[in-house]
Parts: C-alpha cells; sequence; structure tokens
C-alpha cells in the first residue's frame, strides 16, 4: 500500500473490556514497531518485531497488552480488561529492516477507556 | 537509559521569523537523530535526520546538525511560514535502529 495503515482510527471501550488494534505496514517492510502516545507526550516504545519474530517487548507496560504479528506482515495490538489509564495513541511504524533508520508511521489509533 | 530533551513550547511566531527548537540528548554509544514532524490531524512524519557527529541533515528549510561535544540535535529555520505549523518531535535511536526514543514534543504555531 501507500503508507501504514491502522484501524479502527478511534476506538471507545468501557473499562475492563478486551480490545484489538490492527496495523497493516508498507508492503516489504520487515520491521514494525508499536508506541504508545499519551496526551501532550512523546511516542513511548512498545514493541518490535522482525518478520514474525517479537524481538524486544521491553516497552510494554503490563502483561495485559500482548502483540502478534503471525505472518510477518500485518500485526495486532491486544490489550485485555482496559484501564482508564490505557487510554492513549497508539501509533505503528515500519521500515524496511532493522538496519535502516527511517520508520514510517501509520495514523494511530486513539483508543479512549471509560 | 538513553533519553532526549527538548524545549517545551508552545512557540510561537511571525511568518518569515527564525525558528529554533532545542534538543538535547543522553545515550550510550553513537545514536542517530531525527526530527519528525505531526501536523494537526496527521501522523508523524520523518523532517531529517542526521546519523554520525557533526552530519547535518536537512529538508524543506529545516537544518539540524549532530554535535556529539554538546549532545545537541537544535532544528533550525531562516524563515517560517504558518504552514509550518505543527508538534516538533526530536528522536534518537541506537546503532540497531531497532526503536526510537522521543522527546515531548514542542508545539510551533506560526501566525500571519
Amino acid at each position: 500500500g501507500a503508507g501504514v495503515s491502522q484501524s479502527p482510527r478511534y476506538k471507545v471501550a468501557k473499562r475492563g473490556q478486551d480490545v484489538a488494534l490492527r496495523c497493516d505496514p508498507i508492503s516489504g517492510h520487515v520491521s514494525l514497531f508499536w508506541y504508545q502516545q499519551a496526551l501532550g507526550q512523546g511516542p513511548e516504545f512498545l514493541t518490535y518485531f522482525q518478520n514474525e519474530a517479537q524481538l524486544d517487548k521491553s516497552g510494554l507496560p503490563s502483561d495485559r497488552f500482548f502483540a502478534e504479528r503471525p505472518e510477518g506482515s500485518v500485526s495486532t495490538l491486544k490489550i485485555q480488561r482496559t484501564q482508564q489509564e490505557d487510554s492513549a495513541v497508539y501509533l505503528c511504524a515500519s521500515s524496511w529492516t532493522s538496519g535502516n533508520p527511517e520508520q514510517y508511521f501509520g495514523p494511530g489509533t486513539r483508543l479512549t477507556v471509560t | 537509559g538513553d533519553s532526549v530533551t527538548q524545549m517545551e513550547g508552545p512557540v510561537t511566531l511571525s511568518e518569515e521569523a527564525f525558528l529554533t527548537i532545542n534538543c538535547t540528548y543522553t545515550a550510550t554509544g553513537y545514536p542517530s537523530l531525527f526530527w519528525y514532524v505531526q501536523y494537526p490531524g496527521e501522523g508523524l512524519q520523518l523532517l531529517l535526520k542526521a546519523t554520525k557527529a557533526d552530519d547535518k541533515g536537512s529538508n524543506k528549510g529545516f537544518e539540524a546538525t549532530y554535535r556529539k561535544e554538546t549532545t545537541s540535535f537544535h532544528l533550525e529555520k531562516g524563515s517560517v511560514q504558518v504552514s509550518d505549523s505543527a508538534v516538533y518531535f526530536c528522536a534518537l535511536s541506537d546503532q540497531g535502529f531497532q526503536k526510537l526514543v522521543f522527546g515531548t514534543g514542542t508545539r510551533l504555531l506560526v501566525s500571519p
């Protein structure tokens, strides 16, 4: 595709609900990243995939957060039992390889937990 | 751990004014440095980058020079336009380019 796409763009969840956020990276991009951006802050790293392998998940804030990329293309970030502090914009980015410094970002999914 | 500090905003300028947004970093090794821009209602876009000391990144009239001795990567533009109004993020990545570490962002408001 022309760029990184994410869906849904907006998600409202009641506290305690599970949510799934989807990322479609640029075709052919090997590396995929998830970031969390709280209101008025810079994005913070959550996790990183190279193809289907999750090589770094050090930024996931709790075991309620889970990410997968089973076929090395589309990725899903799942948040179980959502809490109000999970409200943020979730950004996905992709790059050609881990050796390429340029990451291309999607528009983000704004999650609001009520 | 690695970190990025950038000046707080908002920065308010008149059209054609000179812009500087300060950015300093703390990192082990030799990181690559980036400026990303987020226009209203849009996603993050890479504005410019520098991958080693003394490199100058430039794009759309914006420039930043990688200064290892002062651990800085200040963003400059000689004459801003209303269309430059956006939030600017300074970021670094380690030598493996496996994640970006961002500053908190600086909002720029340019008035006609």
